[in-house]
């Protein structure tokens, strides 16, 4: 079955530069969508189609896709910006759709 | 503004069926332009992505849980809903019910609903 491979944790200082990868064989040719969970709420898209934030997402979210290989940018990440974020995507047929592992984001 | 609801009992004995229900609020489930999608996370903090389903009727399952698997909308009451059968203590886990935006890649959900819980015991 097909996977998607992100680090389990990334820690970070408040104002610094997060950087969450995914990687996955089919990336290249895939779109990567970013969702961020905390606990007790509903989940959250921040990123869809590779690079695009949706209305009302911090423009301190970007997101990059190169060769099999996502990135979800976190720019002057603040405390609030703790949680567990997961990428998505599906494999070169587009019939298994997957999460990655998730990586916890901890900033202190 | 849209809002999703899971509902279903929180219990569930191994073999048997779980059935749970999403409503949706602030919209409508016959929009061609959506599609509603189930998602779970089980042991270890894991996604799984479950299924989706148009109002057109067109499926899209995960194929290790296709077998088990129904997904279907009730536009009456503005709501779609998940049967898994047979399950087993595997699919324990935080149900979450979300809109997709029906678009290239499909992975757009842009509305989740809160997660309900489910535990498979006896």
């Amino acid at each position: 079955s097909y996977e998607l491979t992100q680090p389990p944790s990334v820690s970070v200082s408040p104002g610094q530069t997060a950087r969450i990868t995914c990687s996955g064989d089919a990336l290249p040719r895939k779109y990567v969508y970013w969702y961020q969970l905390k606990s007790d709420q509903a989940p959250v898209l921040i990123i869809y189609e590779d690079n695009k934030r949706p209305s009302g997402i911090p423009e301190r979210f970007s997101g990059s896709s190169s060769g099999s290989m996502a990135t979800l940018t976190i720019t002057g990440t603040q405390v609030a910006d703790e949680a567990d974020y997961y990428c998505f995507s599906t494999d070169s047929s587009g019939n298994h759709r997957v999460f990655g592992g998730g990586t916890q984001l901890t900033v202190l | 503004q849209l809002q999703l609801q899971a509902s279903g009992p929180g219990l569930v004995k191994p073999s048997e069926t779980l059935s749970l229900h999403c409503t949706v609020s602030g919209g409508s489930v016959t929009s061609e332009n959506y599609y509603w999608a189930w998602i779970r996370q089980t042991a270890g903090k894991r996604l799984e992505w479950i299924g989706y389903v148009f109002y057109s009727g067109n499926l899209v399952y995960s194929p290790p849980l296709k077998s088990r698997l129904a997904l279907s909308i009730d536009s009456s009451k503005n709501q779609f809903s998940l049967k898994l059968t047979s399950v087993t203590a595997a699919d324990t886990g935080l149900y979450y019910c979300a809109r997709g935006v029906a678009r290239a890649g499909n992975g757009q959900l842009d509305v989740w609903g809160l997660g309900i819980p489910v535990t498979v015991s006896s």
